[in-house]
Parts: C-alpha cells; structure tokens; sequence
C-alpha cells in the first residue's frame, strides 16, 4: 500500500488499556478519515480531518480521540480500551479532486478481551 | 445511521455466471461511489457516478446510476474467481465523507 501506512498491523489490548494507532500519508493530501470495520458490516466513519490542524466527529467517534499535528499523519486514540472497539480500524485519505475518491491503507486488527 | 442499503448481504455463483448488487436510499443521492474489498484486504475504489441515469463500464463491470439519483447497481458478467471479494456502495455527504452500505459479499464457485 504505498502511499497510506499504518501502524501496528495486529493489537491485542486488555480491556481499560490506551493505545494509538498512526496512519501516515505520502500523497500530500489534505483530506484523511479514520473508518472501523466490523465483521459482516460496511465501514463506519469515525473521525475526519479536511486539513491540518482541524478534525471533525463522525458517526462513531464515542471512545475514541483524534490528532492532526501535520498534513502526514492523522492518529486515532483508544484512552480506555472495551471489548466493543474489537475491529479493523482504516484509515484513508481523499485523493481525487475530480472524483472524490479514496484511498485506503492496509488496516490495523484490534482485539480487545 | 445509515442511509444507503445494500442488498444481496451475500452471493454465491459459478464461475462464468452473472452477478448484480444493488445500492437503494430513501433520499436522493449527490453521488455515489463504488468499492471492492478483497478478503483481508482493504476497500479499494472501482468507480464514482455522479448524473442522473449515468452508465459506466470498466471491462466486465457495469454500474448504473438511477433516474431519480435513489439507486445504483453493480452488474458483473461472467464472474471469475478474480471477483471473490465484497462490493460495497458509498454515498458522499459533506466534507467527502463517505457512508458506506453494509456490502454484498461474493464467492464464485471454480
């Protein structure tokens, strides 16, 4: 997936635990989104950022905080980890002006038990 | 919630035969977009439609887009085992956000 990376690909946490999952760009684009998947279920926005510096709530952003500190990278923080937040979490980024396509990086597994 | 309703949820043919997924809302949509996700991988995005009654076609795949902008469809002809994956449909509201439809999941029989 050259152009979106994330990190850590698998997690494991306890339930009450914190951990940050990074997504970083090389496109230069403005626009990134942070989506969870849950089995059988389309994708959930749950954090948006139309530019550095600014982020906006989606339609799951319970639990979950969000850091935009350059136009790169845009972050996703689970301050106390519950057994409901167990998903493939995506980030993607708008590439398309024409269309508004996105782009979505390869996705980090998260269990917690 | 969601505002786009996808159905079949599932799909099972055979190799060579045809397959149409379809995009439904209750309000018109401004557009709508169209993913394909392989298993364990990540969405990847196939096509955008945008005008009234608008057909496009990429190879083997055709999308349309409804009269009313209420609707859109996914129609492969002759699936091959390259076509295993889930097709999901995406409505773009403001700031280029996407809501997503639950997705039809495919397998094609060899």
């Amino acid at each position: 997936n050259a152009g979106v990376t994330q990190t850590p690909k698998f997690q494991v946490l306890k339930t009450g635990q914190s951990m940050t999952l990074q997504c970083a760009q090389d496109m230069n684009h403005n626009s990134m989104y942070w989506y969870r998947q849950d089995p059988g279920m389309g994708l959930r926005l749950i954090y948006y950022s139309a530019s550095e510096g600014t982020t906006d709530k989606g339609e799951v952003p319970n639990g979950y905080n969000v850091s935009r500190l350059n136009k790169r990278e845009f972050s996703l923080r689970l301050e106390s980890a519950a057994p409901s937040q167990t998903s493939v979490y995506f980030c993607a980024i708008k590439t398309g002006e024409v269309f508004h396509e996105q782009y979505f990086g390869p996705g980090t597994r998260l269990t917690v038990t | 919630g969601q505002q786009v309703m996808q159905i079949p949820q599932y799909q099972h043919v055979q190799e060579g035969e045809d397959f149409t997924t379809y995009c439904n809302s209750s309000t018109t949509l401004s557009n709508i977009q169209w993913y394909k996700q392989r298993p364990g991988g990540h969405p990847v995005f196939l096509i955008q439609l945008v005008k009234s009654g608008e057909v496009k076609k990429q190879k083997r795949l055709t999308f349309q887009f409804g009269e009313a902008k209420k609707n859109s469809s996914l129609h492969i002809t002759a699936t091959q085992t390259t076509d295993v994956g889930t097709y999901f449909c995406a409505e773009e509201t403001s700031g280029s956000r996407l809501t997503f439809g639950e997705g039809t999941q495919l397998t094609v029989n060899p």
